[in-house]
């Protein structure tokens, strides 16, 4: 059975950091691309980053770009996302979901979600 | 970025109902279009992926068909639990998601 399980969420001050984490089992982790998807209180979902297999094909939204690196370590077969600078729009659940694909790019598509890590952005 | 736009945003109907929401894309995103359904408090569930193709274990109830900038989703008997937000995304560039359509109980 497939199971992601995000972790690192929390209360943080505008213009702090955070690490998120999400651990994966049930699958084959290195043969997968992995994306972060997002979603704040009340609202739709937003495309954060993502990571192809190897590490490679990395992707970010424009609204998170040069501020949040996503990184994977295959051997613990675990997905990171780091966020720094952090702003109140911020603020939301943070859900890992792995790819049906090895790479990110065109066709990609979500099969299996976690459920979700909360970060909230506020002083 | 390419902007997903569904209608209806909300929709009422009842259990036994032929039900369709649309996706409109800003730009032509061939056949790399997903559906999602999501349950309150609950993660996303892909149903559909590439327009039509169903995901593993999704019932055959649910269909989805379009290509270049209009896609749609039917399910063509409603049931229960099928009460829900739907999701439309492309996969042509960086993934952008529609606003959601909330398919309520009449």
């Amino acid at each position: 059975e497939v199971q992601l399980v995000e972790s690192g969420g929390g209360l943080v001050q505008p213009g702090r950091s955070l690490r998120l984490s999400c651990a994966a089992s049930g699958f084959t982790f290195d043969d997968y691309a992995m994306h972060w998807v997002r979603q704040a209180p009340g609202k739709g979902l937003e495309w954060v980053s993502g990571i192809g297999w190897k590490s490679g094909n990395i992707g970010y939204a424009d609204s998170v770009k040069g501020r949040f690196t996503i990184s994977r370590d295959n051997a613990k077969n675990s997905l990171y996302l780091q966020m720094n600078s952090l702003r109140t729009e911020d603020t939301a659940l943070y859900y890992c979901a792995k790819d049906y694909r090895a790479v990110t790019g065109t066709g990609n598509a979500f099969d299996f979600w976690g459920q979700g890590t909360m970060v909230t952005v506020s002083s | 970025d390419i902007q997903m736009t569904q209608s209806p945003s909300s929709l009422s109907a009842s259990v036994g109902d032929r039900v369709t929401i649309t996706c409109r894309a800003s730009q032509s995103i061939s056949r790399y279009l997903n559906w999602y359904q999501q349950k309150p408090g609950k993660a996303p569930k892909l149903l559909i992926y590439a327009a039509s193709s169903l995901q593993s274990g999704v019932p055959s109830r649910f269909s989805g068909s379009g290509s270049g900038t209009d896609f749609t989703l039917t399910i063509s008997s409603l049931q229960p639990e099928d009460f829900a937000t739907y999701y439309c995304q492309q996969s042509y560039s960086s993934p952008t998601f529609g606003q959601g359509t909330k398919l309520q109980i009449k």
